[in-house]
């Protein structure tokens, strides 16, 4: 299995333009999440899918935050307009919904909004 | 404080010496795990400590559990320099639907060469 995979790796951007990170998940994974890293803040939930439905979106900022997941395999985190606040590094992972709940990390998207 | 605290938040240490890190965490929980984060890198999972057991081992790996104490101690043994990086330990919450996990704010690990 490759893991989870996301793209892009590095994004720059200018503030006010829309940013669109995805996600692919662990095949038969059926729990995905999307967290935000950053020096002052450490890691952050923003919001995580069961079974490709929303179950909590309390960790997503603000209204310029968005996420989908259309499908078992697919998830995608936008932001609308973003600002310089939103750079950070965003990670997308994937668990099994069982026993233990371990998850799997994707490698990142390093997202700069100059 | 938050769910999931580790300490120190930095440590560093020689080469073959021994690591100790703690973590304290508040609800009651059936599991602890443990994940380490390279630079630049997404968190890896290292072990699971479930919460009948007092302790596992993985190699060079050590993880105590004290439930009445609310706590736990990763312990890494004859550390190298590729050991170098942040710790996590993580919580988990089962709720109506899904899970999620509340990980602590990590220690940051240095093995000096």
């Amino acid at each position: 299995d490759a893991g989870v995979i996301q793209s892009p790796r590095h994004e720059v951007t200018e503030m006010g333009q829309e940013v669109t990170l995805r996600c692919k998940p662990i095949s038969g994974h059926n729990s995905l999440f999307w967290y935000r890293q950053t020096m002052m803040r450490g890691l952050e939930l923003l919001i995580y899918f069961n079974n490709n439905v929303p179950i909590d979106d309390s960790g997503m900022p603000e209204d310029r935050f968005s996420a989908k997941m259309p499908n078992a395999s697919f998830s995608t985190l936008k932001i609308q307009p973003s600002e310089p606040r939103d750079s950070a590094v965003y990670f997308c992972a994937s668990s099994w919904a069982g026993e233990g709940f371990e998850q799997y990390f994707g490698p990142g998207t390093r997202l700069t909004v100059t | 404080s938050q769910q999931g605290e580790e300490d120190p938040q930095a440590l560093s240490i020689q080469e073959g010496e021994n690591a100790t890190m703690n973590c304290s965490y508040k609800t009651s929980i059936n599991n602890l795990q443990w994940y380490r984060q390279n630079s630049g890198r997404g968190l890896v999972h290292l072990i699971l400590i479930r919460s009948n057991e007092r302790e596992k081992h993985s190699g060079r790996l050590r993880v105590t559990l004290d439930t009445s104490k609310k706590s736990s101690s990763l312990l890494i043994t004859a550390s190298r320099a590729a050991d170098t990086a942040s710790y996590f330990c993580a919580t988990p919450h089962r709720e109506t639907s899904g899970s999620r996990l509340t990980f602590g704010e990590g220690t940051q690990l240095t093995v000096n060469p």
